[in-house]
């Protein structure tokens, strides 16, 4: 069966350093990515979307970036956190284009600027 | 681009009652609507889902309807229990990579 890994759980960070969390998933090749970001008591924000090795998509311009150097690794960075940062950031996985199925979210990320 | 409007934004309601949370889409080729429900710090999880072919799903307490013509889409939850409180997400799916589209949500309470 399929599994999502999403490290690290909790993360405190102060403003300026930079950030690398990743996520891995098992159990199938080819995955459409996805990195979302919730704040507190908001909705989920699609930050990126990938559909294959080295193809990243941003849906919104911010101070993150992400790459997919391996088929099931996608992982989100920045080089210099800001307080508005702050965020639970969840990544998930779906089939393949052109297949309705549904996304599966890994455990999520909380982080904190200070 | 799509955009999900989902209303209300909280919802009370008695142990034993219905519960219904309305959703609306804005591109008319989102063809896949998946609903989850967020419990307090976890991840979203997958409670029902229907694609465009199909007007209504049912599993035990929960339904979910479908009109593509009006492009809105709603969540029936039956015979609430207190579990069933939490966070609840409707999403459209749209662009070849299938990326979720998430409404704002809507923070369920049932009261015991």
């Amino acid at each position: 069966s399929q599994t999502i890994h999403q490290w690290p759980a909790t993360l405190v960070q102060p403003v300026g350093s930079p950030l690398s969390l990743e996520c891995t998933v098992e159990g199938t090749s080819n995955p459409n990515l996805y990195w979302y970001r919730q704040a507190a008591g908001r909705g989920l924000q699609l930050l990126f979307y990938s559909v294959g090795i080295g193809q990243i998509s941003s849906e919104v311009p911010q101070n993150l970036s992400a790459s997919r150097p391996q088929d099931r690794q996608f992982i989100l960075s920045s080089k210099k956190l800001l307080l508005s940062d702050s965020g639970f950031y969840l990544c998930a996985w779906s089939g393949g284009t052109g297949v309705n199925t549904e996304a599966f979210f890994g455990q999520g990320t909380r982080l904190t600027v200070v | 681009g799509e955009n999900v409007e989902q209303h209300p934004s909280t919802l009370s309601v008695q142990e034993g009652d219905s519960a219904v949370i309305k959703c609306t889409y804005s591109d008319s080729a989102s063809n896949y609507f998946p609903w989850y429900k967020q419990e307090l710090g976890k991840r979203p999880q997958l409670i029902i889902d229907i694609r465009s072919n199909v007007g209504e799903k049912k599993d035990q307490r929960i339904a979910v309807t479908l009109n593509k013509t009006a492009k809105h889409f709603s969540l029936h939850i039956t015979e609430t229990q207190p579990e069933d409180s939490a966070v609840y997400f409707c999403a459209a799916t749209r662009g070849s990579a299938r990326q979720l589209t998430f409404g704002s949500g809507t923070q369920l309470t049932v009261l015991p």
